[in-house]
């Protein structure tokens, strides 16, 4: 079946613009997750959002940047006032299950660069 | 709280030679430990994973890992590397129980040597 798909690839702004990327999960997929991966940083956790509960946002770099999850599937991440240090590969993964042990399945990223 | 620290951003080995990437981690509390692979222009992909039981554990493309709690060690090896190999290799861990969520190494990128 269809795997985690992201959009778009790759997205040049400039600073002070607000970007927003999306997710669409795999379908039936209850889990889903964004991570951030900056040059030579390993991958960093951002926002979970688990079926109908709160997203827990911990993981959020500051109040410019803020998800939803629209029904249960598709999700969008937004950063308001794009800051240079912003640029990274925007992942988002999706697990059939929440729990730690359940097999997260990644999207191809989102290539955020901002001039 | 936890950590996990890959020794060397990047590996070189031949064509046909063994593969060994290093991962230690730290935990206050019993990990759960996953190997990632991300090849080039592509997401992640699981390679494998250790919750419970036996502490080698075999993933896909002939990789192995195995957990050893004493030395906080998840290395993973592959006796024969092929030139398909070539890509970037991350370690994680997570407690097994509680909300915290995947922390990830930085990433070890694999080179092959024909």
């Amino acid at each position: 079946g269809a795997g985690v798909s992201q959009s778009p690839s790759n997205k040049v702004t400039e600073k002070g613009k607000d970007v927003e990327l999306r997710c669409d999960p795999i379908s039936g997929h209850t889990a889903l997750y964004w991570y951030r991966q900056s040059l030579g940083q390993g991958l960093e956790f951002l926002i979970y959002f688990q079926g109908n509960s709160a997203p827990d946002k911990s993981g959020l770099p500051s109040d410019r940047f803020s998800a939803e999850r629209t029904g249960g599937s598709v999700s969008t991440l937004t950063i308001q006032r794009t800051q240079q240090e912003d640029s990274a590969v925007y992942l988002c993964a999706s697990s059939e299950l929440p729990g730690q042990r359940e097999t997260q399945y990644f999207g191809p990223g989102t290539r955020l660069l901002v001039l | 709280a936890q950590s996990v620290t890959q020794l060397g951003s990047h590996v070189s080995v031949s064509e046909g030679a063994l593969v060994l990437l290093r991962c230690n981690y730290s935990s206050s509390v019993p990990p759960y430990l996953f190997w990632y692979v991300q090849y080039p222009n592509q997401g992640l992909q699981l390679l494998l994973k250790y919750t419970t039981g036996a502490t080698l554990v075999k993933g896909i493309n002939g990789f192995e890992a195995e957990f050893k709690k004493s030395e906080t060690s998840f290395h993973l090896t592959k006796p024969s590397a092929h030139m398909s190999d070539a890509a970037e290799y991350f370690c994680a861990v997570s407690p097994n129980f509680g909300n915290e969520k995947l922390t990830f190494g930085t990433g070890t990128r694999l080179t092959i040597i024909p």
